[in-house]
């Protein structure tokens, strides 16, 4: 059964911490992304990955940042968080478009519930 | 830039009907497009997959249909039960955007015993 995990469901923090979130998928999938879903935004993507070492910004991409340093993991990192990054964030992982293939599925996370105090 | 629309934001229906959610995209296109499932406070959970070459998809109770031509995708769900009431989204990935997929807001639905 395919699975993407996150380290953590719910987390709470204070105003200028350094946050950490992490994403592990153990499809071999190139491509991994993060996301932010907030009311009335929808899903919005803030960074992605399509191969180890390799980042890519998505359409918000300020205030974050992420690192790819194996295939299976994809951590986004919140420098100095900041209420107004109080957000669901959910990770994601799919294989690349090629032509011949089939499946190219995007599996998501359960997602982290953070929260900045 | 691709932009993804999903009509109703909610529906409400009773339990045993049955009922079609859409979605609407700009740019045909088209890799593929996926319908999801979202519980409140959870994760998405992939449904269906069409490849830009299908004009359909069937899982169980639940249809797919694409059609590239006009921009839209469909996703019946025969027979409603309670257990259905979730958000629905449908994420377009484009031929030019590697990887990448847009995803609309969601419609709501609630099915009532």
């Amino acid at each position: 059964d395919v699975k993407v995990t996150q380290s953590s469901r719910y987390l709470v923090k204070r105003t200028g911490e350094k946050v950490f979130l992490e994403c592990v998928q153990d499809m071999d999938h190139e491509n991994m992304f993060w996301y932010r879903q907030d009311p009335g935004l929808g899903l919005r993507l803030i960074y992605f990955s399509y191969d180890v070492k390799m980042k890519e910004k998505g359409d918000i991409p300020e205030g974050y940042s992420v690192s790819r340093e194996k295939k299976e993991r994809f951590s986004l990192i919140l420098e100095s968080a900041s209420t107004n990054q109080t957000s669901m964030y959910l990770c994601a992982s799919s294989s690349p478009p090629l032509a011949g293939v089939v499946h190219n599925e995007q599996f998501f996370g359960p997602g982290t519930r953070l929260t900045v105090l | 830039k691709q932009e993804v629309t999903q009509i109703p934001a909610a529906l409400s229906v009773p339990e045993g009907e049955n009922l079609v959610l859409n979605c609407s995209f700009t740019d045909s296109a088209i890799y593929n497009l996926q319908w999801f499932r979202q519980d409140p406070g959870k994760g998405l959970t992939s449904l269906l997959l069409i490849q830009s070459s299908q004009r359909e998809q069937t899982s169980g109770r639940l249809n797919a249909s694409l059609d590239k031509s006009s921009g839209r995708s469909t996703l019946y769900i025969a027979a409603s039960q309670p257990g259905d009431s979730a958000t629905y989204l449908c994420a377009v990935r484009t031929s030019t955007n590697a990887g990448k997929s847009t995803f609309g807001d969601g419609t709501t639905l609630t099915v009532k015993p």
